[in-house]
């Protein structure tokens, strides 16, 4: 079975630092790879996503992940948080057939 | 704002009884996604709809059916709640694909709780 794992659950940064969050997932096929966000009180929305071709996919408001096909993983960066930024953010992952799996998610916290 | 309704937002149901939960798909979109987020996890895909018919199930027993209308819009329905059912219950629509999962848009969920 399909599974994702996301290695933090929580991370606090202060604003103007860098963040990463790992994201790896289990399949050796072919991957349709998302990063959802929930800002507080707001729906799940997408952040980026990533089909086919180049591995380094940029979405909105800065955030960029890189597709390591060796690795399996997917990566979320940005290489300067701000206060705004603080959220829940979720990888996902779509094998085959129509659904997504979720990880656990990340809760970032940015301290202004 | 994604166009995605959900009905009701909260509700608090006791063991054994059933609940039906309600989504409105953004307007052009005929498929139709549940999921199920308990606390602290991420959202677990319990079955889709597509043009009315199940498209696919995830790892949830019968007692969670579902219904698609003609207007693409979608319950949700549990029978013989149990303390576990507890859970934020999200639905998502999307661009009419039928069969590979692209995008998602979310609503915001209706949140049961069983007592």
């Amino acid at each position: 079975a399909q599974s994702v794992s996301q290695h933090n659950h929580h991370v606090i940064l202060s604003e103007a630092a860098s963040l990463e969050l790992g994201c790896n997932y289990s399949y050796g096929g072919t991957v349709n790879l998302f990063w959802y966000v929930q800002y507080p009180g707001q729906h799940l929305q997408l952040l980026l996503k990533y089909f086919s071709g180049d591995p380094l996919v940029k979405g909105i408001k800065g955030f960029e992940a890189e597709f390591i096909k060796s690795k399996f993983s997917f990566n979320l960066r940005k290489p300067s948080v701000q206060w705004s930024d603080t959220a829940e953010y979720f990888c996902a992952v779509n094998a085959r057939g129509n659904k997504l799996v979720f990880g656990a998610g990340t809760i970032l916290r940015v301290k202004s | 704002e994604t166009g995605v309704t959900q009905s009701p937002t909260h509700l608090i149901k006791t063991r054994g009884q059933q609940v039906t939960l309600r989504c409105s798909s953004q307007s052009g979109h005929n498929t139709v996604s549940w999921y199920q987020q308990a606390l602290g996890q991420g959202p677990q895909f319990i079955f889709q709809y597509y043009r009315e018919e199940e498209n696919g199930r995830g790892n949830f027993p019968p007692r969670f059916s579902g219904l698609q209308f003609p207007n693409y819009s979608s319950e949700l329905n549990v029978n013989a709640l149990e303390l576990d059912d507890s859970a934020l219950y999200l639905c998502a629509s999307s661009f009419p694909s039928g069969g590979t999962t692209g995008e998602l848009f979310f609503g915001e969920g209706s949140r049961l709780t069983v007592l």
